[in-house]
C-alpha cells in the first residue's frame, strides 16, 4: 500500500538553528501539507501546497517557516530559526484530489533545547 | 476563531460493548466531517467521513452527522480492546485547500 515518508523519524536541534523536515507524499497526490502536533494537544494545521504554491496556511505559519518541493517526488518543511515552542511532531500529508482521503505520514518529532 | 469540541475522556468500556464518541463545531459552514484514530506516539489514520445529515455505516463504524445541531458522533459496535486509541472528530469548510480543524480526541480504553 502507498505511504507517506517522513524523514528524520526524530530531529534534535539547539535554539535557534535551521532545521529541514522531508517529506516524501504518495506518487499520484496533488495536494500536500503540514501539521504539528504538540505533546497532549491538538493536532493543528500549518499549510497546504497545491499546484506548487501555498494554498493556505495558518497563523502559526509565520515567517520562520518555508515549504518547497524541489523536485517531483520531495516535500520538505524549513524552519529558519527554531523556538522551544516549536517542539512538536510534524505530519506531513497528502491527498489526490479530495480531502476524504488524506494520508498522513508517520511524523518527525522535532525537540529544540 | 473555528472549534471542534471533544470530551477528553478517558472513555472506559468493556469488550464487546458499544463505544459512542461526540463531537462539536463551531462554523456552520463545515460541510465535510471526518474521524481519525491516533495510537500513541502514531500519525492520525482515517477512520470514516461523512457529508450528509444521517448515519453512514462501515463494518462497525457508524458515523452520525447533524448538521442543525452542530454535532457529529462515532459508534464503534463489539469494541475491541485494539479499539484503545485516541479518537480525533476533524472538520473541513471545503474550497480548495482542504484545511482540516481537528479537536483534542477522545481517549478509548477497551478492557478485555
Amino acid at each position: 500500500e502507498p505511504e507517506v515518508t517522513q524523514t528524520p523519524s526524530h530531529q534534535v536541534t539547539q535554539m535557534g538553528q535551521e532545521v529541514i523536515l522531508r517529506c516524501v507524499p504518495i506518487s499520484n497526490h496533488l495536494y500536500f501539507y503540514w501539521y504539528r502536533q504538540i505533546l497532549g494537544q491538538k493536532v493543528e494545521f500549518l499549510v497546504s501546497f497545491y499546484n506548487n504554491e501555498i494554498s493556505e496556511k495558518s497563523e502559526i505559519f509565520d515567517d520562520q517557516f518555508s515549504v518547497e518541493r524541489p523536485d517531483g517526488s520531495n516535500f520538505t518543511l524549513k524552519i529558519r530559526s527554531t523556538k522551544l515552542e516549536d517542539s512538536a511532531m510534524y505530519f506531513c500529508a497528502s491527498s489526490g484530489t479530495g480531502i476524504e482521503k488524506l494520508f498522513f505520514g508517520s511524523g518527525t518529532q522535532l525537540s529544540v533545547l | 476563531q473555528k472549534e471542534v469540541e471533544q470530551n477528553s475522556g478517558p472513555l472506559s468500556v468493556p469488550e464487546g460493548a458499544i463505544a459512542s464518541l461526540n463531537c462539536t463545531y463551531s462554523d456552520r459552514g463545515s460541510q465535510s466531517f471526518f474521524w481519525y484514530r491516533q495510537y500513541s506516539g502514531k500519525s492520525p489514520e482515517l477512520i470514516m467521513f461523512i457529508y450528509s445529515n444521517g448515519d453512514k455505516e462501515d463494518g462497525r463504524f457508524t458515523a452520525q452527522l447533524n448538521k442543525a445541531s452542530q454535532y457529529v458522533s462515532l459508534l464503534i459496535r463489539d469494541s475491541q480492546p485494539s479499539d484503545s486509541a485516541t479518537y480525533l472528530c476533524a472538520v473541513s469548510s471545503g474550497g480548495s485547500n482542504y484545511k482540516l480543524t481537528f479537536g483534542k480526541g477522545t481517549l478509548l480504553t477497551v478492557n478485555p
